[in-house]
């Protein structure tokens, strides 16, 4: 069991670029999201999904998009990056996401130029 | 507005004695509270969590109180050791809604 995986672990881009966070998980959960860590804000909530084919927004989706085309894979599109968006990303996953515990990745780091 | 709100950043504690971190919360509607512990480079891992329904639930050393009349819980970790050396961060959410809002975190250091 691989639990929760994400590539790439370190990106630089420059402002304008887009690109795709890749999150995968093997343990067969339905629900998870996407958080960003910035410097004394804590974790906030980008996007989630309940399952395939359902994704709803969190806290600060701008600038983001989602999709969920398996129950395994949760990609993260940043459309066209700022230098806002530099932040480190964690993916997480858990079986019924309303009340179970969360199994995070362990990251990306970005930096948008 | 901060709605999950940890007011310390930080705490050092001696090994052997007891860990307080503190989390206040202002939505009322929160029913189901939990904390992470996180290491560098590394994501949060799950540590505790408790319903509105109660107002203590212990795991070994870890104890989670919730004080549903003042909006706040504390981690209580007894005994501390040096490996709890950590950023904890408390997350509260509303059953249903699937979204977890989670608090700046708190920097334990316990020193051996």
């Amino acid at each position: 069991n691989a639990g929760v995986t994400q590539t790439p672990k370190f990106q630089v881009l420059k402002t304008g670029q887009s690109m795709t966070l890749q999150c995968a998980q093997d343990m067969n959960h339905e629900y998870m999201s996407w958080y960003r860590q910035d410097p004394g804000m804590g974790l906030r909530l980008i996007h989630y999904s309940v399952g395939a084919g359902i994704t709803d927004q969190g806290e600060v989706p701008n600038g983001y998009n989602v999709s969920r085309s398996t129950t395994e894979d949760f990609p993260l599109r940043l459309l066209s990056a700022a230098p806002s968006q530099t932040s480190v990303y964690f993916c997480a996953s858990s079986y019924q996401g309303e009340s179970d515990t969360q199994y995070f990745g362990p990251g990306t780091r970005l930096t948008v130029l | 507005d901060q709605q999950v709100k940890q007011n310390s950043p930080s705490l050092s504690v001696q090994e052997g004695r007891i860990s307080i971190l503190n989390c206040d919360y202002t939505n009322s509607m929160f029913d189901y509270f939990l904390w992470y512990k996180k290491y560098p480079a590394e994501g949060p891992t799950f540590l505790i969590s408790i319903s509105s329904i109660k107002d203590k639930n212990e795991d070994g050393r870890f104890t989670v109180f919730l004080n549903k009349s003042a909006k706040h819980l504390s981690l209580h970790i007894v005994p501390s050791q040096p490996g709890d050396s950590a950023v904890y961060f408390c997350a509260a959410s509303v059953r249903g809604t699937y979204k977890y809002i989670f608090g700046t975190g708190t920097r334990l250091k316990v020193l051996a």
